[in-house]
């Protein structure tokens, strides 16, 4: 299974709701990322998961909460957010982090519309 | 500060003609790897094809080869016989050392567009 998956497809929501993202791989990999991609430009990198713990956060705003209950699941839990967070979140995974060779899975993401 | 540099926003090609595709890089590191990655419209990014810096043989996947200059630092993707299928933003990346992890750092991509 060299899949990773992404809940919700769509997401639209008001500057006042609470929701979370949700991503999950199989593949045994140990690090996770999220990722804020907006059209034609490349990903841009918000959070690292390395063994389970949080080990780079590009002074993304804290409106935007990450979650690793496990080696195999990444939460995004998004609260009071802006209309310039509408964009596409990506998730992706790779076997490591710890060396320059790693190639990365990408998920489906998931088009966040704020209202 | 280690860069990528994609300097074609948009490149055309017609079916079954070849292109390439350019990018260079910057980085201190000296056991690395780089990745071509695709992302068609609407659909998942996927990798392409990657090339061990070590290595002096350019890497070939089917239709897909670089042009891997280390010393020109330099990371050109060929592709041959194009198909309407890969039309797709293409982004480059080289790991960037971050603490004690390697992220990746994209290029600004380039646009891919296939003419029947």
């Amino acid at each position: 299974d060299t899949e990773v998956t992404q809940t919700p497809k769509h997401l639209v929501m008001g500057m006042t709701n609470k929701k979370s993202l949700k991503c999950e791989q199989h593949m045994g990999h140990r690090a996770m990322y999220w990722y804020k991609q907006k059209a034609k430009k490349p990903p841009e990198l918000m959070f690292v998961y390395s063994y389970e713990k949080l080990s780079i956060n590009e002074s993304v705003p804290s409106r935007f909460s990450p979650e690793c209950p496990n080696s195999s699941l990444l939460n995004l839990h998004l609260h009071a957010l802006q209309p310039e967070d509408s964009a596409l979140y990506l998730c992706a995974s790779s076997a490591g982090s710890g060396r320059a060779v790693y190639e990365q899975y990408f998920g489906p993401g998931t088009r966040l519309t704020v209202t | 500060a280690q860069t990528v540099t994609q300097s074609q926003p948009e490149m055309s090609v017609q079916e079954a003609e070849t292109v390439t595709l350019s990018c260079t890089y910057d980085t201190s590191e000296s056991d690395y790897y780089l990745f071509w990655y695709k992302q068609p419209p609407s659909r998942q990014m996927i990798l392409v094809i990657r090339q061990e810096a070590y290595k002096q043989q350019n890497a070939t996947e089917n239709r897909f080869s670089v042009n891997f200059q280390k010393a020109a630092k330099s990371f050109s993707l060929k592709i041959s016989d194009s198909q309407l299928g890969d039309a797709a933003m293409y982004f480059c990346a080289s790991p960037k050392r971050s603490g004690g992890s390697y992220i990746p750092t994209f290029g600004r991509g380039t646009s891919l567009i296939v003419h029947p």
